[in-house]
């Protein structure tokens, strides 16, 4: 059974800090991984990553894969407090379609 | 452009009552997901379709759930008879045929008393 391990379950930090969020993961066989973020309603897309060692950025986020120890990392530099959410890793394995695994996700807040 | 619709957005209703949710799609879009959220399991998919077709339907809980999809542009999921348990968010997701990523509704909050 496919299986995604975000960490930490929760985090709290202030304004302008660095933070890091894990995701691992263990697929039969892997497509891609992906990272959502949810604030009060509908997960929101941030990146795709299908290759090792390739960083994806969009502003302050960054998200890098690693396929041999099978996690990745979102970071998020300079934080606001709009950055506080829920944010969601998944994993697409081949043999399931397009079916994404979800990650039980990590909550972070970020205090002014 | 306009996102995946669902509706209603808040349900609250008896145990026992039928219950109906609605999702439209992204146009262009031909895989449909039906999924649950709680706080105790996360995110479950419950069914997926692909060209309006059941593909995989393992993560439906029980009988009393059912999901359909007639055409392109709508997709139901109902629950009957409705239990207390079933209180979760409800989420739809549409993506391009066998492809990623997929985009989210905003959910339908529904609550069984």
């Amino acid at each position: 059974e496919d299986k995604v391990v975000q960490s930490p379950l929760s985090l709290v930090v202030h304004e302008g800090d660095t933070v890091t969020l894990n995701c691992s993961y263990e697929v039969t066989n892997f497509r891609s991984l992906l990272w959502y973020k949810q604030e009060k309603k509908a997960p929101t897309f941030l990146f795709m990553l299908t290759s090792s060692g390739i960083e994806k950025k969009s502003g302050r986020l960054s998200s890098i894969l690693d396929k041999k120890e099978l996690f990745s990392i979102l970071n998020i530099t300079a934080t606001q407090t709009g950055d506080s959410a829920v944010y969601l890793c998944a994993v697409e394995a081949p043999n399931a379609g397009n079916m994404l695994t979800f990650g039980g996700g990590t909550r972070l807040m970020v205090k002014p | 452009d306009a996102g995946v619709i669902q509706s209603p957005r808040h349900e609250v209703t008896e145990m026992g009552q039928e219950v109906t949710l609605r999702c439209k799609p992204i146009s262009g879009h031909n895989s449909l997901f039906w999924y649950r959220q709680t706080m105790m399991r996360g995110l479950e998919l419950l069914i997926y379709f692909n060209n309006n077709v059941p593909i995989d339907d393992s993560g439906m809980p029980e009988d009393r759930f059912s999901a359909k999809m007639p055409n392109a542009s709508f997709s139901t999921l109902k629950i009957q008879p409705s239990e207390p348990r079933d209180s979760a968010v409800y989420f739809c997701a549409s993506s391009e045929l066998g492809g990623q990523p997929q985009h989210f509704g905003d959910g339908t909050r529904l609550s069984i008393l």
